[in-house]
């Protein structure tokens, strides 16, 4: 079993739809939660990141950290075509210098 | 631009011949990674530096690859013998010094996507 797991999709969405992106982890010492988003042949670019439990809003996107079930979420309102991309989850623990990454997930927004 | 390069953005080689990439990072950051990803994986780490200290390396990594930072700058990746297997983006990302959390914030280059034929 993997640290991180994540689902590659692919996830298509029609425009304007609310878009529920998971993760889930196994190594209970993980406590930043990460979010990038990665273009096809392009590096990925953090989008948001969480520390511990809780939520974080930032515009359109909202990141959930559930630690007790090892759980993470990125959720994304009105989905435009633009946000069509493989979004990657990463954590990495408080004494770490090395994030884990899970394999991305794959979005595609039709107009 | 002050975003994190990398040099070449495409490589092409032959089995068996051994290849270089460059990566610049931000100017004021003082970790550089260098990553490995396939398609439909995320980057798998392979080493970093702080300044030029290489201070990690992947268990998964083989002998025939080799990081330098020599001035706390700029890195090189060397691959030696490449084989097909080898094939990937190499993605090479920064970030600044402080706490061990703090290498949240990583700053992506834009990869060099090595073809081994």
């Amino acid at each position: 079993q993997k640290e991180v797991e994540q689902d590659p999709g692919p996830l298509s969405v029609p425009e304007g739809a609310i878009v529920s992106l998971n993760c889930t982890y196994s190594n209970s010492a993980f406590q930043y939660f990460m979010w990038y988003r990665q273009y096809s042949r392009k590096g990925p670019e953090l989008l948001m990141y969480t520390y511990s439990s809780g939520n974080k809003e930032d515009g359109r996107f909202t990141a959930q950290v559930d630690k007790s079930s090892k759980y993470i979420s990125l959720f994304i309102r009105d989905s435009q075509p633009s946000d069509s991309a493989t979004y990657l989850c990463a954590m990495l623990s408080g004494g770490s210098y090395i994030p884990t990454f899970g394999r991305g997930t794959s979005l595609i927004v039709h107009p | 631009d002050t975003g994190v390069s990398q040099n070449p953005r495409h490589k092409i080689t032959k089995r068996g011949q051994n290849v270089t990439f460059r990566c610049d990072p931000i100017s004021e950051h003082n970790r550089l990674y260098w990553y490995r990803q396939t398609l439909g994986q995320g980057p798998e780490f392979l080493t970093y530096f702080q300044n030029e200290a290489q201070l990690e390396k992947s268990r998964l990594l083989s002998d025939r690859f080799s990081a330098e930072r020599p001035k706390g700058s700029f890195s090189t990746l060397e691959i030696q013998r490449t084989e097909q297997g080898d094939s990937a983006m190499y993605l090479c990302a920064s970030t600044g010094l402080g706490l061990a959390g703090s290498s949240y914030e990583q700053y992506f280059g834009p990869g060099t996507r090595l073809t081994v034929t």
